[in-house]
C-alpha cells in the first residue's frame, strides 16, 4: 500500500524559502501514480492545490503561486520536493503531498504544519 | 478562474439522510470528486468521477453530477460520518476545490 510521508522546517521566517519533502513508500514514484501533488490548508480554512508533477518531470502551477512555486522528484530517493519562495504569514498552514490517478487525489500524506514567522 | 460553491455548514441526525451539494459553470460537463477531511486528519477520497466509490468507502455514500450542481448524499449517516467534506475538479489542467461543508451529525 502506498504511504507518503512530508518533512521539513515546521517554522520559516517570513521572506525565505520553504521547503519540504514527501517520501513515497511502498511504491515507485515514477510508475505507481499519474501524477504527484503538493496541496496545502491554512489553519480553520480549506484545501488549496499548489502544483502536480507529472512523469516525474513536468509540473503543472496553482497560477496564483507559479512565480514563487517549485515541484520536483528524485527518483533515486523515491521522493518529491517542494520549494516555495519569499514567504509570508499567508502561506501558513498544512502542507500535504499526494498521489493522483486519472483525475482524483488519493492518497494523501499525514501532512505537516508549517508557520511562518521571525 | 473557475469556482465551485458548497453551502459552509450543513447538520443532519443520525440514521438521516443528507445531501452536500457543490455548484459551478456547467460543472455537469466536468469529472468530480469529493473527499472526507475528519477533525485533524487528511483528506480521504470518497468519491471520483462523479460517482464512482473508492474501495473501502460505504456503500451509503453515493454521487451524482448534472447541469451546474454536483452532489454527495450520504444514507443512513453515522456519526462516523461528521466531516469536512470538499467537492474537486479541473479546470484548464488546474485542481479546484470547493470551499468545503462541515458536516455535523447531530
Amino acid at each position: 500500500q502506498l504511504r507518503l510521508q512530508e518533512s521539513g522546517p515546521g517554522l520559516v521566517k517570513p521572506s525565505e524559502t520553504l521547503s519540504l519533502t514527501c517520501s513515497v513508500s511502498g511504491g515507485s514514484i515514477s510508475s505507481s501514480k499519474n501524477f504527484w501533488a503538493w496541496l496545502r490548508q491554512p489553519p480553520g480554512k480549506g484545501l488549496e492545490w499548489i502544483g502536480s508533477l507529472y512523469n516525474t518531470v513536468r509540473a503543472n502551477y496553482n497560477p496564483s503561486l507559479l512565480s514563487r512555486v517549485s515541484i520536483s522528484a528524485d527518483t533515486s530517493k523515491n521522493r518529491l520536493s517542494l520549494k516555495l519562495r519569499s514567504v509570508t504569514a499567508a502561506d501558513t498552514g498544512d502542507y500535504f503531498c499526494a498521489g493522483g490517478g486519472t483525475n482524483w487525489i488519493d492518497p494523501w500524506g499525514q501532512g505537516t504544519l508549517v508557520t511562518v514567522s521571525s | 478562474s473557475y469556482e465551485m460553491t458548497q453551502p459552509p455548514s450543513l447538520s443532519v441526525s443520525p440514521g438521516q439522510t443528507v445531501t452536500i451539494t457543490c455548484s459551478g459553470e456547467k460543472l455537469g460537463n466536468k469529472h468530480v470528486c469529493w473527499y472526507q477531511q475528519r477533525s485533524g486528519q487528511s483528506p480521504v477520497l470518497v468519491m471520483y468521477q462523479d460517482k464512482k466509490r473508492p474501495s473501502g468507502i460505504p456503500e451509503r455514500f453515493s454521487g451524482s453530477n448534472s447541469g451546474n450542481t454536483a452532489a454527495l448524499t450520504i444514507n443512513e449517516t453515522q456519526a462516523m460520518d461528521e466531516a469536512d467534506y470538499y467537492c474537486q475538479a479541473w479546470d484548464s489542467g488546474t485542481v479546484i476545490f470547493g470551499g468545503g461543508t462541515k458536516l455535523t451529525v447531530l
